[in-house]
């Protein structure tokens, strides 16, 4: 069974800082996503992670993956308030052809940043 | 574009009840609709996965009979949860799959929020 583990759970950090969350999996898996979510709120698509080395940057986040450790990382560069939220990584089994896709979430990493 | 919407978006009803809630991608044709289900301060737990026109694919936990999935056309899949009860009770996100090259992705709709009194 596939196994998704973020770290931390619970970030809380000053405006202007530095930091990584990280995303453990346990088995070989296709395909990476990072997603957002605000409170109340569905799910927003942050980066898709395609393969071993794939580094993506939008604004202050930067998402990574490394294939052979089975990680992934989101960097956070210079946070800023409007970052406070859920991030969750999310890792793709290609389960079966007709279907596409089956997605296995982390436990979320609830970000909070502090002026 | 990519757009997938959910009705309704906040609905409480009492124990006992059934309540249908739909999924409807707006601008594509999903080849695959996906049922997520996530409790407070909790991750999203896959439910079911639904083709158009055949039956669905229950998680194992999750009983087919209680969350009943119809997947009628490749823009619309429906949730009903039938006998509701307090636990029931959660925020119920939907997603719409299509394979765009060598990518595969879903779009999430904007989430349901069931509370059963």
């Amino acid at each position: 069974e596939l196994k998704v583990e973020q770290n931390p759970l619970f970030l809380s950090m000053q405006e202007g800082k530095n930091y990584t969350i990280y995303c453990n999996y346990s088995t070989t898996s296709d395909r990476l996503y990072w997603y957002r979510q605000d409170p109340g709120k569905s799910l927003e698509s942050l980066f898709v992670l395609l393969s071993n080395g794939a580094v993506k940057q939008e604004g202050r986040l930067m998402a990574s993956l490394d294939t052979k450790a089975r990680l992934s990382t989101l960097h956070i560069t210079a946070a800023v308030h409007d970052l406070s939220a859920t991030y969750f990584c999310a890792v793709d089994m290609l389960w079966l052809r007709t279907s596409g896709s089956r997605l296995t979430f982390g436990e979320g990493t609830q970000l909070t940043v502090n002026p | 574009g990519a757009v997938v919407s959910q009705h309704p978006s906040r609905v409480i009803c009492k124990s006992g009840t059934s309540v249908k809630i739909e999924c409807r991608s707006l601008d594509f044709q999903a080849t695959t609709m996906f049922w997520y289900r996530q409790f407070p301060k909790q991750s999203l737990m896959l439910m079911a996965t639904s083709n158009e026109g055949s039956k669905a694919t229950y998680e194992q936990g999750v009983e087919k009979d209680k969350f009943l999935i119809n997947h009628a056309s490749l823009t619309l899949s429906t949730l009903t949860v039938t006998s509701a009860h307090p636990e029931d009770s959660s925020f119920y996100i939907c997603s719409a799959g299509v394979e765009r090259g060598i990518r595969y992705e879903q779009y999430f709709g904007p989430g349901t929020r069931l509370t059963v009194t």
